[in-house]
């Protein structure tokens, strides 16, 4: 009964460095999404696929990078951190696009 | 714009004091409406669906309710741990993507 896994729960890092969250499902949904939570500001969707190979930018979608080489992962790049995006990261899915979405327990980044 | 707006932001009853929460929107084409209980340091978890004007679900003591421009969900003699964020979200228009309110946060004291 795992569901949508995220890792890891806390990170900080430092301007400039890069890292990778890592979503996993084990419900063999098509569709999966990244979402960023901010104080005021709601859900907001950074990328989304609606299946392997696939993949799409949502409403913010700058400074982040995604793949999706398999049904099960799909793993969210930031490539050269800005204090900006500390936020709390979570990874959604569903069997299919615009059905109910399953969360992860979130990723809570912070920027220095 | 699609937009979902969300009121009140923050609400506090008594326990046993009914409310409703209010969800209004503004998308062409509504395919779907979510409503989502998020706790603390936790993801949005799934309560209802919604698809048309007039559709009802009810689970314990929560009643969502449709009409074409907005969702209530109502609680009935709600107690403590009812306490958490509230989250409204619309599918439709040409995004095709769930759009979120931000959210009601509901405290019941003892």
């Amino acid at each position: 009964n795992a569901g949508v896994t995220q890792t890891p729960k806390f990170q900080v890092l430092k301007t400039g460095q890069s890292m990778t969250l890592q979503c996993a499902q084990d419900m063999n949904h098509e569709y999966m999404s990244w979402y960023r939570q901010d104080p005021g500001m709601g859900l907001r969707l950074i990328h989304y696929s609606v299946g392997a190979g696939i993949t799409d930018q949502g409403e913010v979608p700058n400074g982040y990078n995604v793949s999706r080489s398999t049904t099960e992962d799909f793993p969210l790049r930031l490539l050269s951190a800005a204090p900006s995006q500390t936020s709390v990261y979570f990874c959604a899915s569903s069997r299919v696009r615009e059905e109910k979405l399953f969360f992860g327990s979130g990723t809570q980044l912070s920027v220095l | 714009e699609d937009q979902v707006t969300q009121s009140p932001e923050a609400l506090r009853l008594q326990e046993g004091e009914s409310s409703s929460l209010n969800c209004s929107y503004t998308v062409s084409g509504l395919r779907g409406l979510f409503w989502y209980r998020q706790d603390p340091g936790k993801g949005p978890e799934f309560l209802f669906t919604l698809y048309s004007a007039g559709e009802e679900k009810e689970k314990e003591r929560l009643k969502a309710t449709l009409t074409k421009k907005e969702s209530f969900l109502h609680i009935t003699a709600p107690k403590p741990e009812d306490s958490a964020t509230y989250l409204c979200a619309v599918s439709g228009g040409s995004q095709g993507n769930l759009i979120f309110g931000k959210g009601t946060k509901l405290s019941v004291k003892p």
